[in-house]
């Protein structure tokens, strides 16, 4: 199975700050790479797909970068709607693995 | 307006089977590679499977985990993705979500309980 390893597991964050968090796989996958937002008891949110295409109505203060095994996604300027779970899924191959997910938090 | 509703989600024993359904409205529903993902309480997100669309052969994949347990299906004519969840663990204990991932579709989810 392709492992996918996201980090940090949290981070502190404060309104207007640059956030990145990354994941990791331990196999190649193009840029075969989604990005969610998840806020307590909401279905999770696709923000970005195929590593760096920003979904309609999502904040041009996102953006993903990466393709092979190493992805991005950065939050330019933090806003207070943004503290939220984040977790990365590599849609490559089966079993579609889940990042552990970044929780950003105040 | 694309609508994914679950529901089926239930307290059951251990040992214990349980049927999910998904209805499926607001877009092509018989064309759409359909998922399953469950997320255990306090913890991060699962894939549990999938089924093609039929005219892509219909076939299903499963997360080792629930391979040989859970059997994914679909019934095109109704619109609705269902799991069939056989010899439950209470590892299984999750809300479970149907999902048409390529379009960033989720439902809201059904909470399924194992515990005796």
């Amino acid at each position: 199975d392709n492992q996918m390893t996201q980090s940090p597991s949290s981070l502190s964050a404060s309104v207007g700050d640059r956030v990145t968090m990354t994941c990791r796989t331990s196999q190649s996958i193009g840029k075969n790479l989604n990005w969610y937002q998840q806020k307590p008891g909401k279905a999770p949110k696709l923000l970005i797909s195929a590593a760096s295409s920003l979904q309609s109505g999502v904040p041009s203060r996102f953006s993903g970068s990466g393709s092979g095994t190493d992805f991005t996604l950065t939050i330019s300027s933090l806003q207070p709607e943004d503290f939220a779970t984040y977790f990365c899924l590599q849609i490559y191959t089966v079993p579609l693995t889940f990042g552990g997910g970044t929780k950003v938090e105040v | 307006e694309v609508q994914l509703v679950e529901s089926g989600g239930d307290l059951v024993k251990p040992g214990g089977s349980l049927r999910l359904s998904c209805a499926a409205s607001g877009f092509t529903f018989s064309n759409a590679w359909m998922f399953w993902v469950r997320q255990a309480p306090g913890k991060g997100l699962e894939w549990v499977g999938r089924i093609k669309s039929n005219t892509d052969g219909g076939t299903t994949d499963y997360a080792a985990p629930v391979k040989g347990r859970f059997t994914i299906s679909r019934d095109d004519s109704k619109n609705t993705l269902y799991l069939q969840m056989n010899s439950l663990k209470t590892e299984d204990t999750a809300l479970y979500y149907c999902t048409y991932l390529s379009l960033g579709y989720w439902g809201q989810g059904t909470l399924v309980t194992v515990s005796s």
